[in-house]
Order: structure tokens, then C-alpha cells, then sequence
């Protein structure tokens, strides 16, 4: 049984940097790709970008300049960081198990973490 | 980068009644669709996949249909635990996008 777990700081101010951690528990962590997804209140799903064991990593475009995913494959775990935060990132970021990493297409989504809600505001 | 359009944004229905929920794309995505249902405070559950195909435990009154640009999620006969928001999702091209939700309401 897969689970993820997340954490993180849920209060910050304009320009300052979003870290976020997910760990990931009962699963092949080095067979996939781990994934981030944010969705601002009341609004749609956004995917953020995604990393494998090796550090490999794929952007949204619209994102690439401020963001940076890391991983400890010793402890299981994938974390997000997001620079220069405005008030258009606040949302809920979900941490989710993503694509097998011998795929070339994106993944859909059947394991996700609980959710974060971050804020951002001065 | 492939735009998922759903219609409508809000339906209102009975328990027991038929919904329909419509997702279209802005290029072919063949059959690389998925549906997610969303309930407040809870993170999406994958329903269908591929177009057509039930993700495991999902009841068969969900079901799921459409190729190329037009896709649709039917619930055959609505049960009280199904009023939720429910997003599509593209894999055919990165990046992976959503749609913007249809919200079932009572």
C-alpha cells in the first residue's frame, strides 16, 4: 500500500521560498517518477513538475524559472521548492506518485499525498 | 501546450438521476484521458483512464467515453456520495494539463 506524506511551511511572504517534503512509504521508490500538483483555492489543478531516483527532472514551462525538485533516496523522500513566491502561488500543493520511469508519456495519478495549503501574504 | 475545456461548470441534479459531464480538448489527445473526482478537503481519486477504462474499486455506474477531442463521463444513476467536482486530464502531450472542473451539486 502506497502512502505519501507531506509537510511544510503554510505561511509566507511575498519573495520569500516555498520548501515542501514529501515522504513516500510501502512503495518502489526508485521504479518512478515523484510528482507535484498545487491548486489554488476554489480553482483547478495545476502539475508542477516531476523528479526520478537518479535527480532527473521535467518542469511546466510556465514554472521552470522558480522551481527546483530535490530527493534523499535514502530516507524515501522528494522535496519542492518554489522561488520568489507571490500571492498567485497560494494553494494547496498534493505531493503524487507519477509515471513508471521506463514511460516516455505523462502519467496519470492514482496516489497522492494529503495536501498542503500554503499562503502567501504579506 | 493542450487546453482541456469541461462543460458544464456547475450541474444540478437529483440522487437517482443520469449525469453527463463533457471535457474537451484543444488538439486530439487520441485516448490518453483520465477523470478525477474531488470532494472538499480530499485530494482526487482517479476514476477512469485511458478514455474508458474504471480504475480499480471504482463502481461500474461511473463510465467513461470519447477519443480525439471530445470526451465524456457518465454516471448513470447519481448516489448522494457522488456530488463532488470532477476534473479531466490529458497524457498525451507534456506538459500534462487539467481541465477546469464540473462542479455536481444537489
Amino acid at each position: 500500500q502506497v502512502q505519501l506524506q507531506q509537510w511544510g511551511a503554510g505561511l509566507l511572504k511575498p519573495s520569500e521560498t516555498l520548501s515542501l517534503t514529501c515522504v513516500v512509504y510501502g512503495g518502489s521508490f526508485s521504479v518512478y517518477y515523484w510528482t507535484w500538483i498545487r491548486q489554488p483555492p476554489g480553482k483547478g489543478l495545476e502539475w508542477i513538475g516531476e523528479i526520478n531516483h537518479s535527480g532527473s527532472t521535467n518542469y511546466n514551462p510556465s514554472l521552470k524559472s522558480r522551481v527546483t525538485m530535490s530527493l534523499d533516496t535514502s530516507k524515501n523522500q522528494f522535496s519542492l521548492n518554489l522561488t520568489s513566491v507571490t500571492a498567485a502561488d497560494t494553494a494547496v500543493y498534493y505531493c503524487v506518485r507519477g509515471r513508471i520511469r521506463t514511460s516516455l508519456r505523462p502519467p496519470y495519478f492514482l496516489h497522492w499525498g494529503q495536501g498542503t495549503l500554503v499562503i502567501v501574504s504579506s | 501546450e493542450i487546453v482541456l475545456t469541461q462543460s458544464p461548470a456547475t450541474l444540478s441534479l437529483s440522487p437517482g438521476e443520469r449525469a453527463a459531464l463533457s471535457c474537451r480538448a484543444s488538439q486530439s489527445v487520441s485516448n490518453y484521458l483520465a477523470w478525477y473526482q474531488q470532494k472538499p478537503g480530499q485530494a482526487p481519486r482517479l476514476l477512469i483512464f485511458d478514455a474508458s477504462n474504471r480504475a480499480p474499486g471504482i463502481p461500474a455506474r461511473f463510465s467513461g467515453s470519447g477519443s480525439g477531442t471530445d470526451f465524456t463521463l457518465t454516471i448513470s444513476s447519481l448516489e448522494p456520495e457522488d456530488f463532488a467536482v470532477y476534473y479531466c486530464q490529458q497524457r498525451s502531450n507534456w506538459p500534462l494539463t487539467f481541465g477546469g472542473g464540473t462542479n455536481i451539486e444537489i
